[in-house]
């Protein structure tokens, strides 16, 4: 089986200071790993994805992840907050056996930002 | 930026009631999904569909639901009987190859009286 642990339900952070949310997996096989982010009252967005290759993964506004297989962590940083990414962030495993077709989500980790 | 398009976005019906909500995917495409999230819970995975078949399903996908591609743009997620349970918002998402990330809607927020 697989899932993920998201460590946090809140993350309070001032304007201008790093974000750091963190997620460990538990994959029985070679796992995708993707960090997505819910707007109020939107869809699921991509911020970015890891899928066997470099293991520290960029993404869009200035978000990164570090895959790390000894800590079975994924853990999504930022330097330097922004009151637009106020929102939920959610960790995700696939698994290649499956065609990674089978999204499985964590709990989910709201980030409030303050000025 | 191409986008999963989901209507209605908000769908109201009565319990016991058949009720389909719609996507319209990403025009190139292969693969489709359908994901619901009951309040204040975990998105999951509901199913996902190639080749106008189900290629996997979780245990909550029982025989009161059915997905359909119509024609060559939608595709349906149907219930046939709701229960107050069905409450949630459920997510369209498509990819174009099985190991690419997937691409997802707005939501439609399903109520259940």
């Amino acid at each position: 089986a697989q899932s993920v642990t998201q460590l946090d339900s809140h993350v309070s952070v001032s304007e201008g200071t790093p974000v750091l949310l963190r997620c460990n997996y538990s994959s029985s096989y070679s796992p995708s790993l993707f960090w997505y982010v819910q707007h109020p009252n939107k869809g699921l967005q991509l911020l970015l994805k890891y899928t066997s290759a470099a293991t520290l993964v960029k993404g869009i506004n200035g978000f990164e992840a570090e895959f790390k297989k000894s800590e079975t962590s994924f853990h999504l940083t930022k330097p330097s907050a922004h009151m637009s990414d106020a929102a939920e962030y959610f960790c995700v495993v696939s698994r290649k056996d499956t065609g990674f077709q089978k999204l499985v989500f964590g709990t989910g980790t709201r980030l409030l930002v303050s000025p | 930026e191409p986008e999963v398009t989901q209507t209605p976005s908000h769908q109201v019906t009565q319990m016991g009631q058949e009720v389909i909500l719609r996507c319209v995917p990403i025009s190139n495409h292969l693969y489709f999904y359908w994901y619901r999230q009951i309040l204040g819970q975990k998105v999951e995975f509901l199913v996902s569909f190639y080749n106008n078949e189900i290629s996997e399903k979780s245990e909550i996908f029982d025989d009161q639901f059915s997905v359909e591609r119509p024609d060559g743009s939608n595709f349906t997620l149907k219930i046939r009987s709701t229960k107050l349970e069905d409450s949630a918002m459920y997510f369209c998402a498509s990819s174009d190859r099985e190991n690419q990330p997937q691409h997802f809607g707005d939501g439609t927020r399903l109520s259940i009286l």
